[in-house]
């Protein structure tokens, strides 16, 4: 299957900080990508969808001046977690679709663990 | 919206045994059921995926069945084996964008 990274795999940061992450289709281009939050031992959360070119769509409850996000080319996402607190602790993980392959498929990032002071 | 749950939360099985986790899901308009195994401090990797008009799929040891009347999909691991422990998503989806994830069940297979 197709192969999404994430940059970086661990991020500790003060209270108060910024953090980016960046998500890439390695293989292919990926014109929507995807962007959830997983709490321990919990499930998968959509936090917003990201779609090439445009403003990203965020799921109700999640605060778009402080989880920015930015789909600038067919292989790049970002999530930047604005002025970040120690309740921003979380696992990210971002997913692309490819559109030459299936038409559901969902690629997962291997995940970002932000540990917030 | 779209409401997956998902059962049992964790399960326990001898090595070689099978394991059946089962979903349900409340959107009959749904029309794509994938699993995902994830690792510990891992991404989800899609082990295997099921589409509305099909009611059966096998992929050597992993199996998943669907019943749109009833609802309900469940992923079926035969011969179990230690490698097989991790904790398993199920998913429903309806446009293809959104994906709607079960609560997860952690599955450890005893040696």
């Amino acid at each position: 299957g197709a192969v999404v990274s994430q940059h970086p795999s661990r991020v500790i940061c003060k209270s108060g900080t910024s953090v980016k992450i960046e998500c890439r289709s390695l293989d292919f281009q990926a014109t929507t990508m995807f962007w959830y939050r997983q709490f321990p031992k919990q499930s998968l959360m959509l936090m917003a969808t990201s779609n090439e070119g445009s403003k990203a769509t965020y799921e109700q409850g999640v605060e778009k001046d402080k989880f920015l996000i930015n789909h600038a080319s067919l292989t790049l996402s970002t999530l930047t977690v604005t002025s970040a607190h120690p309740e921003d602790s979380s696992f990210y993980i971002c997913s692309a679709r490819d559109p030459q392959g299936g038409w559901n498929e969902q690629f997962f990032g291997p995940g970002t663990r932000l540990t917030v002071l | 919206g779209e409401n997956v749950e998902q059962h049992p939360s964790t399960l326990s099985v001898q090595e070689g045994d099978s394991a059946v986790i089962k979903c349900t899901y409340s959107d009959s308009a749904s029309n794509y059921f994938p699993w995902y195994k994830q690792e510990l401090g891992k991404g989800p990797q899609l082990i295997i995926d099921i589409r509305s008009n099909v009611g059966e799929k096998k992929d050597q040891r992993i199996a998943v069945t669907l019943n749109k009347t009833a609802k309900h999909f469940s992923l079926h691991i035969t011969e179990t084996q230690p490698e097989d422990s991790a904790v398993y998503f199920c998913a429903a989806s309806l446009t293809g964008n959104q994906f709607y994830f079960g609560t997860g069940t952690s599955l450890t297979v005893i040696p």
